[in-house]
């Protein structure tokens, strides 16, 4: 079955500086990736989505990469700010939500 | 819309007890889906409900775990009887239609059994 692979675990990057996040994934038919940013003591929430007819997809500072070969996609942050505290979740699935594959979640520490 | 409602927010309970959580989804989603998230296992899918019937109930851990979908405004989760392992934030999320698309999660409801 699919599995999802998220790199690195914890991560903190100085305010003002970009950070990057990494999912592998092994189920080639996958064609949906979205990403979730979870506050402490909150909720998931949808930051953005990437479907597999797209190499790249941008909001504001935040965007997703895809590389379909690689079965790799990434979360670039720019100019960060404390608000972007969280735990940040990838996932895929080839056919709908209730098939999303989860990864395990990376923690973004803002320093300032 | 209010969002993704869940009962209670908070639930602390003896071994052996019975745990009844609750959901009401977003008005007009008709994918419904209950989560389980630990440090160690992460956010995990128990059973998604499609039209308020159950499709995929795979991830139930076991038959002390049951849910139910009585009509398009209303789910629950019981856990009976409860053990100090089921300890643990349950989410529940709302979509609108079977494919892809934006999970609404709940505040989720945070279990603790003693």
């Amino acid at each position: 079955g699919e599995n999802v692979e998220q790199h690195p675990s914890t991560l903190s990057v100085q305010e003002g500086d970009s950070a990057v996040i990494k999912c592998t994934y092994s189920d080639s038919a996958s064609n949906y990736f979205p990403w979730y940013k979870q506050e402490l003591g909150k909720r998931p929430q949808l930051i953005i989505d990437i479907r597999s007819n797209v190499g790249e997809k941008k909001d504001q500072r935040i965007a997703v990469t895809l590389n379909k070969t690689a079965k790799h996609f990434s979360l670039h942050i720019t100019e960060t700010q404390p608000e972007d505290s969280a735990v940040y979740f990838c996932a895929a699935s080839s056919g709908g939500n209730y098939q999303l594959i989860w990864g395990a979640g990376t923690k973004l520490i803002i320093k300032p | 819309d209010a969002g993704v409602i869940q009962s209670p927010r908070h639930e602390v309970t003896e071994m052996g007890q019975e745990v009844t959580l609750r959901c009401k989804p977003i008005s007009g989603h008709n994918s419904l889906f209950w989560y389980r998230q630990t440090m160690m296992r992460g956010l995990e899918l128990l059973i998604y409900f499609n039209n308020n019937v159950p499709i995929d109930d795979s991830g139930m851990p076991e038959d002390r775990f049951s849910a139910k979908m009585p009509n398009a405004s209303f789910s629950t989760l019981k856990i009976q009887p409860s053990e100090p392992r089921d300890s643990a934030v349950y989410f529940c999320a709302s979509s609108f239609g079977y494919s892809t698309g934006e999970l609404f999660f709940g505040e989720g409801s945070r279990l603790t059994v003693l």
